[in-house]
């Protein structure tokens, strides 16, 4: 079935340790997402790529960084994870970047951050 | 910039019941709007969506939900809750921001089902 996977499912990283969390897709979607979701809060877009193209939300903090090597994989990058940090990751794909499109999600990692 | 507001945090409902929770929004246009559900641990699932047409919109595992331009509501109901109900509800308004989809989460309902 195509689908949007995530792995791993569960992530745990020490305190200021880099760590990526990453995702595929088997949809062949032009629009690959990145959410984090904190405990009991809605989640909230912390950036997306069409295609190559890269583009921040204006407040996710410059610890995050994503890469998208090809259409299928896009990878999450916490360059010094903080307490704050721990939460549940959502990737998301969609197959244009119209406002009226579904957006697939994947399963979720949750990072733990001890 | 718009809002999603869904006022309860939590619902109980015995099973078999009626359900309805509530979904408010904020836009100066007419929004695209989701309804998607979480079970615990999962990510996100597409209920249903609304872009324009019929009001009344159907969608999967029998839930529906009716858009009201006057109200700023899009309400999620089901006629008789199951136990694999019991998960947790996010309404979201998509919209274009900069020729890019930008959707926004409410705060989410969490749905308990009591026997």
């Amino acid at each position: 079935d195509a689908m949007v996977i995530q792995n791993p499912r569960y992530q745990v990283t020490q305190f200021g340790k880099p760590v990526t969390l990453s995702c595929s897709q088997t949809l062949n979607h032009n629009v690959m997402y990145w959410y984090q979701q904190k405990s009991s809060q809605a989640p909230k877009l912390l950036f997306h790529y069409y295609d190559k193209d890269f583009n921040n939300e204006a407040d996710t903090p410059d610890n995050f960084q994503s890469r998208r090597p090809n259409t299928s994989f896009c990878f999450l990058d916490i360059r010094s994870p903080g307490l704050g940090d721990a939460a549940m990751y959502l990737c998301a794909t969609s197959r244009e970047a119209l406002y009226q499109e579904t957006q697939y999600f994947g399963p979720g990692t949750r990072l733990l951050v001890l | 910039a718009q809002s999603v507001t869904q006022p309860d945090i939590h619902i109980t409902v015995s099973e078999g019941a009626s359900l309805e929770l509530r979904c408010n929004y904020s836009y100066g246009a007419t929004p695209y709007l989701f309804w998607y559900v979480q079970s615990p641990g999962q990510g996100l699932q597409l209920l249903l969506k609304y872009f324009s047409g019929d009001t009344l919109v159907q969608g999967i595992k029998g839930f529906e939900a009716e858009f009201k331009r006057s109200q700023s509501s899009f309400n999620l109901r089901k006629p008789s809750v199951h136990w694999s109900d019991a998960a947790e509800y996010f309404c979201a308004v998509g919209v274009n921001s900069g020729g890019y989809q930008k959707v926004t989460f409410g705060t989410g309902t969490k749905l308990q089902v009591i026997p």
